[in-house]
């Protein structure tokens, strides 16, 4: 079974409303990684939140971590037509790999 | 300026073929990697190589053989290509290891169509 699911799998707003995406585990990690795939391209990183971090910011992104929940999620403010994209969190356990969630495709409607 | 260049981009072919993917990064990396993301968008780990050693082979058929000539490079061979190979091919790459909070920068990807 897969270590990441994101949720939901599709979300559709209109530009300049905020977007949320939750990314759920299933097994204790080092850190969890957002990286952004717009169609047809490939992925790209986004931010990185260690486990013992609760929250970070990169410019319109802020991404929370809670590890009792095992669950993350990605917030996205002031969103832009250029945002549309698929969403994936991805998680590293420390078995020399990235596993990446299921994704969220996130339409932003001008 | 690539970063991380595949070629080729589209690769139509048919069943029973043997082609290959290739995979340069120009970022100084020691670690390269092969995933496959299927018509769902669901990404999975293939290979993964460090310094031309190889790390990570995920439970992949055989007929996929990855070569690593140097620490910028890494290919990946595909035997008797199945209908079920149809997929995206992404190779990234990243500074180290995987661990440590290392990030990864991915190539642009190789559509193949297996007919």
């Amino acid at each position: 079974s897969q270590q990441g699911e994101e949720d939901p799998q599709a979300l559709s707003i209109q530009e300049g409303e905020n977007a949320t995406m939750n990314c759920s585990y299933k097994t204790s990690i080092n850190n969890l990684q957002w990286y952004r795939q717009n169609s047809g391209r490939g992925l790209v990183h986004l931010i990185l939140i260690r486990s013992n971090e609760r929250e970070k910011h990169s410019g319109r992104l802020r991404v929370t971590l809670d590890t009792s929940k095992k669950s993350s999620s990605l917030l996205i403010t002031a969103s832009r037509a250029a945002d549309t994209a698929s969403y994936f969190c991805a998680t590293d356990i420390g078995n020399e790999k990235l596993t990446f969630g299921t994704g969220t495709r996130l339409t932003i409607i001008p | 300026d690539t970063a991380v260049s595949q070629t080729p981009k589209y690769l139509v072919t048919q069943m029973g073929n043997d082609k290959s993917i290739k995979c340069e990064q120009n970022l100084g990396h020691d670690t390269m990697y092969w995933y496959k993301q299927d018509s769902k968008k669901f990404l999975k780990i293939m290979f993964s190589y460090n310094n031309k050693e190889l790390i990570i082979n995920e439970t992949v058929p055989n007929r996929f053989s990855p070569k690593s000539p140097d620490k910028a490079h890494l290919n990946l061979h595909i035997n008797s290509l199945e209908l079920g190979d149809s997929a995206v091919y992404f190779c990234a790459s990243s500074q180290a290891r995987t661990g440590a909070g290392e990030t990864q920068y991915f190539g642009p990807g190789t559509r193949l169509l297996v007919l």
